[in-house]
């Protein structure tokens, strides 16, 4: 089925750790984002990539980086996981931005539920 | 800033209306409308892009006032199948014009239809 593919589902980690999520879309979109989601807080953007090759920082970069590999897929990597980073992780991919893209809106991939202890 | 939305929470019965209001400090350049149903990725409903525009998918419906920077969610005989949270996201032009589709999400409204 076409969309965004997530993986993990489920992961839990102690503090200290690192791990990669894992994200992948088969729509030929151009922009790819990470969201993470709190209670009460709606979504958050973490980083983003307007286009393949470019990344930036969203709203709540810090203890995460993140890699392009290619135009289907965008991970996000924990180098050190806290407490603080317990959430729910959703990717997100758009055909892009700008004239004739911003029609569409973003599909969403299942997320991961992330657990720090 | 998050844009914000009103009210937190409503309760309907089938067939009742609603209507989800979503705020912003910021110049808009266009509002989505998203449902989230428990434990499951938000989905696309609409988008707005200009001034004053109202669009409309079955008895869901939107507006958008640009100079209000304001938008809001239209829900008409409400069924069962439209519980969940809705959230609206913003987006808005950067500096240099461009947003890079970049959205702001409000902190979501929960609806909650009981037969």
């Amino acid at each position: 089925n076409a969309g965004v593919t997530q993986t993990p589902k489920f992961q839990v980690l102690k503090t200290g750790q690192s791990m990669t999520l894992q994200c992948a879309q088969d729509m030929n979109h151009n922009s790819m984002y990470w969201y993470r989601q709190d209670p009460g807080m709606g979504l958050r953007l973490i980083y983003y990539s307007a286009s393949e090759g470019t990344t930036d920082k969203g709203e709540v970069p810090n203890g995460y980086n993140v890699s392009r590999l290619n135009k289907r897929e965008f991970s996000l990597r924990l180098e050190s996981a806290a407490p603080s980073q317990t959430s729910v992780y959703f990717c997100a991919s758009s055909p892009g931005w700008g004239r004739g893209k911003s029609n569409y809106g973003y599909t969403f991939g299942s997320g991961t539920r992330l657990t720090v202890v | 800033q998050q844009p914000v939305q009103s009210p937190q929470a409503v309760i309907l019965r089938e067939g009742e209306d609603a209507v989800i209001n979503c705020s912003s400090s910021k110049a808009l350049y266009s509002v989505h409308w998203y449902r989230q149903k428990h434990g499951e990725a938000p989905v696309f409903l609409m988008i707005l892009l200009k001034g004053g525009e109202q669009k409309g998918h079955e008895k869901i419906s939107a507006s958008f006032n640009e100079k209000k920077q304001q938008s809001s969610l239209y829900l008409t005989a409400s069924q069962l199948s439209y519980s969940g949270t809705y959230f609206c996201g913003t987006e808005s032009l950067g500096a240099g014009g461009t947003s890079y589709g970049k959205l702001t999400f409000g902190q979501g409204t929960i609806l909650t239809v009981h037969p």
